[in-house]
């Protein structure tokens, strides 16, 4: 089973939309959890740090769900920009060890 | 300030041939990852340093790779014998607490 794993998508959603999407992580000891943007051909960019009572950050919403085992991203009111790979990342084992999800493609439209 | 770079952006090279791969993360920051990603593919964790040790090596795919730090600062990862399938996306990582920064990678060719 893989450490954490995301649906792929692709999510095509029109401007102004909302779109969600979870991942699950395997490691029920995991303390941190972040989602990161990569763009194609580019590097990962943290987007938002995922803090246990939920947090925001403009139109972006991310939840824990501890007892579930899964994280989710909430992107409101979409923009063109928003388009992009959303990678769920989980520190594993160890402290300093991240494990990355596969990412889920979102593609925003005109 | 100035963000992690990595160099060469692109590297080229033929079956067989050992190549180099320069990582310099931000400075300060203790802590020194290199990843792997493959085309479609998630990050895979290569080797971890703190400091100038690598108290995890576990993602090394073979002998092949090596890496080391100096100075706490610049890393290298070395390929030898390079093969096909080590053709990827190498990216490196630092960071001072749990947030890692991301260079921009280089995109490595074996022909």
């Amino acid at each position: 089973r893989k450490e954490v794993e995301q649906d792929p998508g692709p999510f095509n959603v029109p401007e102004g939309a909302t779109v969600a999407f979870n991942c699950t992580y395997s490691n029920s000891a995991s303390q941190s959890f972040f989602w990161y943007r990569q763009d194609c051909r580019k590097e990962p960019k943290l987007l938002m740090s995922v803090y246990s009572s939920g947090n925001e950050d403009g139109r972006f919403t991310a939840q824990l769900n501890r007892a579930s085992q899964y994280i989710s991203l909430l992107i409101r009111d979409s923009k063109l920009s928003d388009s992009a790979t959303y990678l769920c990342v989980v520190n594993g084992p160890n402290d300093y060890k991240l494990s990355f999800g596969a990412g889920t493609t979102v593609t925003v439209r005109a | 300030g100035a963000g992690v770079s990595q160099s060469p952006s692109n590297k080229v090279t033929e079956k067989g041939k050992d190549v180099e791969l320069r990582c310099d993360p931000i400075s300060g920051h203790t802590a020194l990852y290199w990843y792997r990603q493959s085309l479609g593919q998630g990050l895979e964790f290569l080797i971890y340093f703190q400091g100038n040790s690598a108290p995890d090596k576990s993602g090394l795919p073979s002998d092949r790779f090596s890496a080391e730090r100096t100075g706490g600062s610049v890393s290298t990862l070395t390929i030898q014998r390079t093969q096909q399938e080590d053709s990827a996306v190498y990216l490196c990582a630092s960071s001072l607490w749990e947030t890692q920064y991301f260079g921009p990678g280089t995109r490595l060719l074996v022909l």
